[in-house]
């Protein structure tokens, strides 16, 4: 079965940091491109972050640019995304997905990311 | 990286076929045949129900149907059912490699 677990969200204040991971099971992971998706309280989904298999193509959202870094450890088949400098405006539950072609297949539970003072 | 735009709220009877649509440019839905629709329920995880325009994945049901004409993908759920009342997210593949999610679409079953 196709699991994605993310962890490393809570509350941080203003300008602090997080790091997210997402650790994957069930298929193999070196296969696929992956995908960082957040979803602020009550609002829509928002693409953050790709990264291709190898980690050679990565892309982010202008919201996040210079930022957030995207990175995945193949060996221990995770994927992460670094959060510096983060705003109120981050706050959002946090998704990491499967790409399969150009579509997000599978989707992990998600980790709830709070900015606050 | 503007989001491609969806009617707020889309509403039918249980039997009914409505259909949501998903506009974007020539960048991002005009451009390729990489739309993809998501359903979510509240407090769930999104499910994808239609890739690249038009195809279900294994296990969605066949009353859901994508399509699209120039800048413009569209979902149709026929036979509306009372589990289908969700929200309903589009979302394209675009020019800069990037993907862009729909503002996102409400369906009440009356």
């Amino acid at each position: 079965e196709v699991q994605l677990v993310e962890s490393g969200g809570g509350l941080v204040k203003p300008g602090g940091s997080l790091r997210l991971s997402c650790a994957a099971s069930g298929f193999t992971f070196s296969s696929y491109s992956m995908n960082w998706v957040r979803q602020a309280p009550g609002k829509g989904l928002e693409w953050v972050s790709s990264i291709s298999v190898s980690g050679n193509y990565i892309y982010y959202a202008d919201s996040v640019k210079g930022r957030f870094t995207i990175s995945r450890d193949n060996a221990k088949n995770s994927l992460y995304l670094q959060m510096i400098s983060l705003r109120a405006e981050d706050t959002a539950v946090y998704y990491c997905a499967r790409n399969q072609g150009t579509t997000g297949d599978c989707w992990g539970q998600g980790t709830l990311v709070t900015v606050s003072s | 990286q503007s989001a491609l735009t969806q009617p707020a709220s889309v509403s039918g009877s249980p039997g009914q076929s409505i259909t949501i649509s998903c506009t974007g440019t020539s960048s991002d839905v005009g451009g390729y045949n990489y739309v993809s629709w998501y359903q979510q329920h509240p407090d769930k995880v999104p499910k994808l129900m239609i890739y690249d325009v038009a195809d279900r994945p294994s296990g969605v049901s066949n009353r859901f149907s994508g399509s699209k004409s120039g800048n413009t993908a569209s979902l149709t759920i026929s036979g509306l059912q009372a589990e289908d009342e969700a929200d309903y997210y589009c979302s394209s593949y675009t020019t800069s490699s990037t993907l862009v999610f729909g503002t996102g679409t409400k369906v009440t079953v009356l």
